[in-house]
């Protein structure tokens, strides 16, 4: 079974400032690879999604994240961070190897901007 | 947003009494799921629908219960609950096999 390790529980940074949200997960042939954000008190939304293809994906908001096989990580990264990206941002992977798709999810970074 | 609702989205019971939390979409996706959602350990599975009457165990499973009877409804029920099943719960749907999922936006729990 998958595993997925956020290393980062909370991230503050400054509006305008870059940030990387960390991801890593446990070995497998193929994965397909997930990052989802919250807003408070709403469900998860999709910012990306890795299957296959260009290791480098690009989502909503500006975000983008860079699949990497040989370390097992999917990184989250945008250039520039605005108010309204205050919020909890979950990786998660799906085991590309097995039948159905279930999600293990990753223990969620929540990231703080401040002004 | 996908069209999933949950009900109800939010709900105060004692201990020792049944709940049953329902999602209902309009989508007509063939998967289902139920997870809780507890600080630090992100979304975990509870179970899931591959199908009408098709379910299975997630991660969790333990105390809970899941129908399916139509493609579009999906019942979790806690025949007795506890207060460790204080948590927020979250419905989500997919198409297909390793497509992303469309979650609801979640029923809060609390077990008195």
């Amino acid at each position: 079974a998958q595993s997925v390790t956020q290393l980062d529980s909370q991230v503050p940074v400054f509006e305008e400032a870059p940030v990387e949200l960390r991801c890593n997960y446990s070995s497998s042939v193929s994965v397909y690879l997930f990052w989802y954000v919250q807003y408070p008190n709403q469900g998860l939304q999709l910012l990306l999604k890795y299957l296959s293809g260009s290791t480098l994906v690009k989502g909503i908001n500006g975000f983008e994240a860079e699949f990497n096989k040989s370390q097992t990580s999917f990184h989250l990264r945008k250039p520039s961070v605005h108010i309204s990206d205050t919020a909890e941002y979950f990786c998660a992977v799906s085991d590309g190897d097995n039948a159905g798709n279930m999600l293990t999810f990753g223990g969620g970074t929540r990231l703080m901007v401040k002004p | 947003d996908a069209g999933i609702t949950q009900s109800p989205r939010h709900k105060v019971t004692e201990t020792g009494t049944p709940v049953t939390l329902r999602c209902h979409q309009t989508e007509n996706h063939r998967y289902m799921y139920w997870y809780r959602q507890d600080p630090g350990h992100g979304l975990r599975l509870i179970h899931y629908s591959y199908g009408v009457k098709d379910t299975d165990k997630g991660e969790v499973s333990d105390g809970y219960s899941v129908s399916r009877s139509k493609t579009e409804d999906f019942l979790l029920t806690l025949e007795s609950a506890t207060s460790s099943q204080t948590s927020v719960y979250f419905c989500a749907i997919s198409p297909q096999l390793a497509a992303e999922e469309f979650f609801g936006p979640g029923t809060r729990l609390t077990v008195l």
